[in-house]
């Protein structure tokens, strides 16, 4: 069974920019959730989609959105980027909901360089 | 919002030594869960604890949960260089996870 996968590995953006990753669950997983991290604040939930609705909503401001298609796979999107937006972004799918107490299996990250 | 504090930070320990890593919670846990990072790559489930005073084993890796204490702890037996990595602790939501335990294993 394949894992998670996230395209793309890596990325360089400038300042200002929009950028959009993409996240494939594994198949049968109707859950992805989205991470940051960074070795400043650590691990830090950005949101969780279940059946194409966003369930829950971490404490990152409204640049950060995301989405979940029917198919379960999922994108996150950051609009006018900042230098400190700069951060390994990790999705994680689940068979139903993370959020109900269930393991999560993540996908290998994106790393999002802002200069 | 809740809080898990890892402690130690960082552990450099020679290849056979045993080790303890400690997550405590600002608040009630309920239900923790165990994973493993290398380093620049994504989480892997080492396990899930729910209730208080359940302990759970994987090869050489045990948790327990005490939901008294807020505290959950992970303890590595014979410790090996393939258990080198970041081990954070999550909560039973997982919308928080710990600062993370970095853990060397010296051959």
């Amino acid at each position: 069974k394949a894992g998670v996968t996230q395209t793309p590995r890596y990325l360089i953006k400038t300042r200002g920019q929009q950028v959009t990753l993409s996240c494939s669950p594994i198949s049968g997983h109707r859950s992805v959730s989205w991470y940051q991290q960074t070795p400043g604040q650590g691990l830090q939930f950005l949101f969780e989609y279940f059946s194409e609705t966003q369930r829950n909503k971490g404490n990152f401001p409204g640049r950060f959105s995301g989405r979940q298609f029917s198919n379960s796979r999922s994108e996150m999107n950051v609009s006018t980027l900042e230098l400190g937006d700069s951060a390994l972004y990790l999705c994680a799918s689940s068979l139903v909901r993370a959020s109900d107490s269930y393991e999560q299996y993540f996908g290998p990250g994106t790393r999002l360089t802002v200069t | 919002s809740q809080e898990l504090e890892q402690s130690p930070q960082s552990l450099i320990v020679q290849e056979g030594k045993n080790l303890t890593i400690n997550c405590t919670s600002s608040k009630t846990l309920y239900g923790l869960y165990w994973y493993k990072q290398k380093y620049g790559e994504g989480l892997i489930f080492l396990m899930m604890l729910q209730k208080g005073g359940e302990e759970k084993s994987h090869e050489k890796i045990t948790a327990k949960l005490d939901e008294k204490k807020q505290q959950s702890s992970l303890h590595i037996t014979a410790s090996q260089p393939s258990h080198a990595g970041i081990y954070l602790c999550g909560e039973g939501n997982q919308f928080y996870f710990g600062t993370g335990t970095s853990l060397t294993v010296i051959p």
